[in-house]
């Protein structure tokens, strides 16, 4: 089975700070990448995806992710934080035997300072 | 409605006592997912169905967890003698197909006292 580590459940930056937040993932064949961002009380909303491609992925809000496949890494980043993007992301892979099976990391909590 | 949508939201419920619930996937989506979400994890795979089948039941964790989609559109899952340890919540999403982007409802969280 897939795994996907997080490394950090809790980040925090400042306003107008790089976002940095990692996720490292184990298949040796490239799956699916996503992340998601998870507001308080919301639902799962959909960041950005890596099928196939271009590595460099440019999602909503300002984020983009970067995959890495010698280093099976698929890290979030964002130059400039604001205080709306304080919530909990996910990393998730799906793939490669089965696409309709996600595995998600165990998310990290972005705290947005002022 | 333009997402996915479930009910009901919040339920608290006694050991042992037999829960179920619903998943309205977005219109037109053939796949439909079931997660579970314990406080401080990221989202487990339960069960994926395509149309009215169950493609992937592999991960509920035992035979007290039950899925269907008779209709294929609609979903609801049933837990039976429902034991704290499955006090999560649980999620619902939907795709257009494999390899879509899947779309997640706001959740169900299910309290067993």
């Amino acid at each position: 089975a897939q795994s996907v580590t997080q490394l950090g459940s809790h980040v925090s930056v400042s306003e107008g700070a790089l976002v940095l937040l990692r996720c490292n993932y184990s298949s040796s064949v490239p799956p699916y990448l996503f992340w998601y961002v998870q507001y308080p009380n919301q639902g799962l909303q959909l960041l950005l995806k890596y099928t196939t491609g271009a590595t460099l992925v440019k999602g909503i809000n300002g984020f983009e992710a970067e995959f890495k496949k010698s280093e099976t890494s698929f890290h979030l980043t964002k130059p400039s934080a604001h205080m709306s993007d304080a919530a909990e992301y996910f990393c998730a892979v799906s793939g490669p035997r089965n696409f309709n099976k996600f595995y998600f990391g165990s998310g990290t909590k972005l705290n947005v300072k002022p | 409605g333009a997402g996915v949508s479930q009910t009901p939201s919040n339920k608290v419920t006694e050991k042992g006592k037999y829960v179920e619930l619903r998943c309205d996937p977005i219109s037109g989506h053939t796949a439909l997912y079931w997660y579970r979400q314990s406080l401080g994890q990221g989202p487990e795979f339960l069960i994926y169905f395509q149309g009215t089948g169950a493609a992937d039941d592999s991960g509920l964790p035992n035979d007290r967890f039950f899925a269907v989609r008779p209709e294929g559109s609609v979903s609801t899952l049933k837990i039976q003698r429902t034991e704290r340890g499955d006090s999560a919540v649980y999620l619902c999403a939907s795709s257009l197909g494999t390899g879509n982007t899947i779309y997640f409802g706001e959740g169900s969280w299910l309290t067993v006292v």
